[in-house]
């Protein structure tokens, strides 16, 4: 069973642009969560997804968006970006019963945004 | 609104030395304890789940107790080794859902 991966591993962009970011959970897993963690901190919760639709979104504004996909992979797309979005994005991966449950998440390596 | 506190953030010691960290939450209403690993720039490895209604978790040279009323958990590493040198970070859940609050981690250098 393949783990959870995350592309791309780093990348530069320039205030003002977009980026996606993407993570293939891992095989079975029908949840993820996607954490924002700046340097020296512990990581923040931006959203997760189950089964395709957002279940929960920590304090993010809208220009932080999703989605997952039928194979139960993500993107985590970011518009007008800011110095501060500068960070180390982590997605986590889990498979969720209906009834409310998930079961233990794993986490990919990260993807490394800086923003010039 | 909960809050993740790690005492301390950063730690030495000689290797063998026994490591204690901690971790402290605001609201005692929670789903679940973890404990993970970070090391320089990397993703993270969880360590230790504790559910709300245990008392502690052991794995090897780790055991994590957690006291909920007082809203604390203590990750006891034994006989430390320079392998151990990473952050540990505490994160609690309050639903099922697993939408973990993290602390800002503990970062551990084990000298030779």
């Amino acid at each position: 069973e393949t783990g959870v991966t995350q592309s791309p591993t780093h990348l530069i962009k320039t205030r003002g642009q977009q980026v996606t970011l993407r993570c293939s959970s891992q095989s079975g897993h029908n949840t993820v969560s996607w954490y924002q963690q700046a340097l020296g901190q512990g990581p923040q919760f931006i959203f997760q997804y189950y089964r395709e639709e957002e279940n929960g979104r920590g304090n993010f504004p809208p220009r932080f968006s999703g989605l997952q996909f039928p194979n139960y992979s993500s993107e985590l797309n970011v518009n007008a970006l800011e110095l501060d979005d500068s960070a180390l994005y982590l997605c986590a991966s889990s498979w969720g019963r209906g009834t409310g449950r998930i079961y233990e998440q794993y986490f990919g390596p990260g993807t490394r945004l800086t923003v010039t | 609104k909960q809050e993740v506190t790690q005492i301390p953030a950063a730690l030495s010691v000689p290797e063998g030395e026994n490591l204690v960290l901690n971790c402290s939450f605001t609201d005692s209403a929670i789903y679940n304890l973890q404990w993970f690993r970070q090391d320089p720039g990397k993703g993270l490895t969880s360590l230790l789940l504790i559910q709300s209604s245990q008392r502690e978790q052991t794995s090897g040279r780790l055991n994590a107790s957690l006291d909920k009323s007082s809203g604390r958990s203590t990750l006891y590493i034994a006989a430390s080794q320079p392998g151990d040198s990473a952050t540990y970070l505490c994160a609690v859940t309050t639903d099922s859902w697993g939408k973990f609050q993290f602390g800002a981690g503990t970062q551990v250098v084990v000298t030779p």
